[in-house]
């Protein structure tokens, strides 16, 4: 079955700093994966995926994410923190065959001025 | 954007009544879901349809049933609403299934059972 964690709850940064949102997952054969942002009141926002080839995905407002197949994970990333960057974040993983997304239980970044 | 309306967007309703929630679409795209958000436990498939009149349960389907009579459009129904169908209801589209395909969500409908 698929699966996808996300553990830690919240993240808080200082605006400037790097930002890292972990996911890690569970699917059989190649994982598909994702990263959606939910601002309040708002629906999900696709940020970027990875299908295959590099294993650093870039994707919108800065984002990126580096997917390592040994340590089943795909984390978000980000060089500099905006505090416009907090938001609800969401790790998704499919695989192959699968059809809808599997989404983790979401990570709240909090960025400070 | 994608192209997706929900409506309604908010509806407060009591216990024991039928509620429909619609999903128009305007990006013709096969397949279409409906999530549950609830905290703790992130976005949670309700149904989904892979074409016209074609739908299949997901995870969380007890109690809901859904319609897709014309590729644009997809209800979700609550038979009989209870508390615990409380939650941000979010509708989805991709235009093919599995991989790498993107699902693109609408902005949420806010239910509220009382």
């Amino acid at each position: 079955a698929q699966s996808v964690a996300q553990p830690e709850d919240q993240v808080n940064v200082a605006e400037g700093n790097p930002l890292t949102v972990k996911c890690t997952y569970s699917v059989s054969g190649n994982p598909y994966l994702f990263w959606y942002v939910q601002y309040p009141n708002r629906g999900l926002q696709f940020l970027l995926k990875y299908i295959t080839g590099d294993n650093l995905v870039k994707g919108s407002y800065g984002f990126e994410a580096e997917f390592n197949k040994s340590q089943t994970s795909f984390h978000l990333k980000k060089p500099s923190a905006l505090v416009s960057d907090s938001a609800l974040y969401f790790c998704a993983v499919r695989d192959q065959a699968g059809t809808a997304l599997i989404f983790g239980k979401g990570t709240t970044l909090s960025v400070s001025s | 954007d994608a192209g997706i309306t929900q409506s309604p967007r908010h509806k407060v309703t009591e216990t024991g009544t039928p509620v429909t929630l619609r999903c128009h679409q305007t990006e013709n795209h096969r397949y279409m879901y409906w999530y549950r958000q609830d905290p703790g436990h992130g976005l949670r498939l309700i149904h989904y349809s892979y074409g016209v009149k074609d739908t299949d349960k997901g995870e969380v389907s007890d109690g809901y049933s859904v319609s897709r009579s014309k590729t644009e459009d997809f209800l979700l129904t609550l038979e009989s609403a209870t508390s615990s169908q409380t939650s941000v209801y979010f509708c989805a589209i991709s235009e093919s299934q599995g991989g790498g395909n993107t699902i693109y969500f609408g902005e949420g409908s806010w239910l509220t059972v009382v």
